[in-house]
Parts: C-alpha cells; sequence; structure tokens
C-alpha cells in the first residue's frame, strides 16, 4: 500500500515568496500518475498538476509540479494572495486505487 | 455546463445507513469512471469508492469495503453510494468527483454533501 507524506505541515511565507511544497511516496511510484490539488476554506479542492508537472486547464504557469520515484514536488514561483490554501498530493495507483497525502497549508506569513 | 449535484446527507445514527446520490450532467455520463471523496471536519481529503463507467467494476477504501456499496444508473446520469454500519468516522463532507479532463485525477467537483454520524 502506497502512503503519501507531505511536508511541511504548514509553510508561512509572504506574498511574492516562492513556495516549495514535498510529496514523498512511501514506494516508488511506477507511473507518473501523481497530482496536485489546492482547496481554499469552504471551496472544493481544485486540480493544479497532473501528471507529476503537467498543469490543468486554466491553472497560471506560477504553479509548477517535478519529480519522479518517490519524491515530488509543488512549487509557486511567486505566491499571489489567493494561493494562501491547503495543498494536496495525491498518487492514481492500484490498491489502493486512489491516495491522499495529508495536506500543507500555505499560510500568510 | 458540466456539473455534479449531491443529494441524501444528513444526521444518522451510529448503525444507520444511508443512500447518497450524485447527479451529473454536462456530459456522457456512461463514459466517465465515477467517485466518491470524503473530508472529515477539519480532515484532510481520503478516497472512498470508484465505480467504471459500465458499473461492472468497483473499487473501495479499506475503511468502507463491505459497509459501502457504489453503484450507478446511467440511465439516469446517477452514481449511488449506499452506506451501511455508519460509524462516527463516516461523519464527512461526501463530494462526488470524475476525471472529466482525462487526466488520471480529479477535476471536477460537486458541492458536496455533509454527512454526520451522531446519537
Amino acid at each position: 500500500e502506497i502512503v503519501l507524506t507531505q511536508s511541511p505541515g504548514t509553510l508561512s511565507l509572504s506574498p511574492g515568496e516562492r513556495a516549495t511544497l514535498s510529496c514523498k511516496a512511501s514506494q516508488s511510484l511506477g507511473n507518473t500518475y501523481l497530482a496536485w490539488y489546492q482547496q481554499k476554506p469552504g471551496q472544493t479542492p481544485r486540480l493544479l498538476i497532473y501528471g507529476a508537472s503537467s498543469r490543468a486547464t486554466g491553472i497560471p504557469d506560477r504553479f509548477s509540479g517535478s519529480g519522479s520515484g518517490t519524491d515530488f514536488t509543488l512549487t509557486i514561483s511567486r505566491l499571489e494572495p489567493e494561493d494562501f490554501a491547503v495543498y494536496y498530493c495525491q498518487h492514481y495507483g492500484s490498491s489502493p486505487l486512489f491516495t491522499f497525502g495529508p495536506g500543507t497549508k500555505v499560510d500568510i506569513k | 455546463e458540466v456539473q455534479l449535484l449531491e443529494s441524501g446527507g444528513g444526521l444518522i445514527q451510529p448503525g444507520g445507513s444511508l443512500r447518497l446520490s450524485c447527479e451529473a450532467s454536462g456530459f456522457t455520463f456512461r463514459d466517465y469512471a465515477m467517485t466518491w471523496v470524503r473530508q472529515g471536519p477539519g480532515k484532510g481529503l481520503e478516497w472512498v469508492s470508484t465505480i467504471d463507467g459500465g458499473g461492472g467494476d468497483t473499487f473501495y477504501a479499506d475503511s468502507v469495503r463491505g459497509r459501502f456499496t457504489i453503484s450507478r444508473d446511467n440511465s439516469q446520469n446517477t452514481v449511488f453510494l449506499q452506506m451501511g454500519s455508519l460509524r462516527s468516522e463516516d461523519t464527512a463532507m461526501y463530494y462526488c468527483v470524475n476525471d472529466y479532463g482525462e487526466y488520471d485525477a480529479f477535476d471536477m467537483w460537486g458541492q458536496g454533501t455533509m454527512v454526520t454520524v451522531a446519537s
């Protein structure tokens, strides 16, 4: 069973700064079915990145994903006020079929 | 416009049963697998169950296997989640989601329906 771990739990940054979020898998992901979501309070999650590094439709290019194997990263190049939210990574695999990480909260310093 | 609309949530006693529904519109429903994801109060996202487009293949998280059953009616563009032997830890917002964009991820989310298991 694949377990996803995200770090840090909370990231306190200022607008304009760069955010680097980590997602580590308990075993190598044989494919690149690794996605990232953003969730703001009271809202449903929004898909940002799929296939580890591809941006979903309409996602600004300040969001980028990278990584392979067990280590994946979501980078927000310059934080905008609307980017302060919780971010989840998610894997599509076989057992379990889908796995979410516990989330990283990006809040305003 | 692609839309997912959940219903059926509410307050239910431990050990009880509840059936959630999700009506889809704006796309060819039978062509897409459908999934339920839940989120406990103040907690993260948890995958619950997935059903393929034809309804022949179903998948469950260990935490609900044997208690929950997913099904669909393609003539009604609706997916269901029959929940039984409910526990307090099943308290959550239940989202109906799908991979409309074929991303192998979830790009379409309903607004959710809240299930509260309490006496």
